[in-house]
């Protein structure tokens, strides 16, 4: 079990510029799930995928933002235009189908637009 | 009113003391709890999990929920400076005779032991 791991772990940009992260979560969990975490608050629901199937997407998820997970293993977020308001950690957490509330966090990838 | 409260802090404590954290929440439909300790600029960390009302120890940590109240709790004893950390608790409802995927997260204690 070599946990979940995030990429890129740090991302500076300009904005109006796209950016996209990767997750590659725990090999035999199914379910994956995107949250976003500002300074001094707690992490925030985004999305989440059985398998390769997008089920949910918060209100929080613009337009600008699409998630991907084509093979049902990683996954992408991508955020188009990024605004100054897009800075903040970008948590992806995996579970097993049964047991979804047990979710693994990876480190996040941290993203400062200027 | 948010749909979980929990008092920021920062809390500071001395080495070897009990720590009582804590969580309010409005939505009766939750029934799954969890709680996380997230250390500065990582990834939240699952340390605690319990299914509707009760109590679970694991080690020195305790959680307890009381849904009647709508209130949870998690207790450190024998506190140690490793456990300085921000504890995040979070919660989620059930759907389809499992638990939904989305979990509903507090803002986060900052907790500090003090050697």
């Amino acid at each position: 079990d070599t946990g979940v791991s995030q990429d890129p772990r740090h991302k500076i940009t300009k904005r109006g510029q796209n950016v996209t992260f990767r997750c590659d979560p725990i090999s035999e969990h199914n379910r994956l799930y995107w949250y976003r975490q500002t300074l001094g608050q707690g992490p925030e629901f985004l999305t989440y995928f059985q398998n390769e199937a997008q089920l949910e997407k918060s209100r929080l998820l613009s337009d600008r933002f699409s998630a991907e997970r084509p093979k049902g293993s990683f996954s992408t977020l991508e955020i188009q235009r990024t605004e100054q308001g897009d800075s903040a950690m970008y948590l992806c957490a995996s579970s097993r189908f049964w047991g979804q509330e047990t979710q693994y966090f990876g480190p996040g990838t941290r993203l400062l637009v200027l | 009113q948010k749909e979980v409260e929990q008092d920021p802090g920062p809390l500071s404590v001395p080495e070897g003391a009990i720590v009582s954290l804590n969580c309010t929440y409005s939505n009766s439909a939750f029934q799954y709890f969890m709680w996380y300790r997230q250390y500065s600029r990582k990834g939240p960390e699952l340390l605690m999990y319990t299914y509707s009302s009760g109590n679970k120890e694991d080690g020195r940590f305790t959680a307890q929920v009381d849904k009647s109240s709508k209130y949870i709790s998690l207790f450190i004893r024998d506190s140690q400076p490793s456990d300085s950390a921000t504890y995040l608790c979070a919660m989620t409802g059930s759907d389809y005779g499992g638990s939904q995927g989305n979990l509903i997260f507090g803002k986060g204690t900052k907790l500090s032991v003090k050697p």
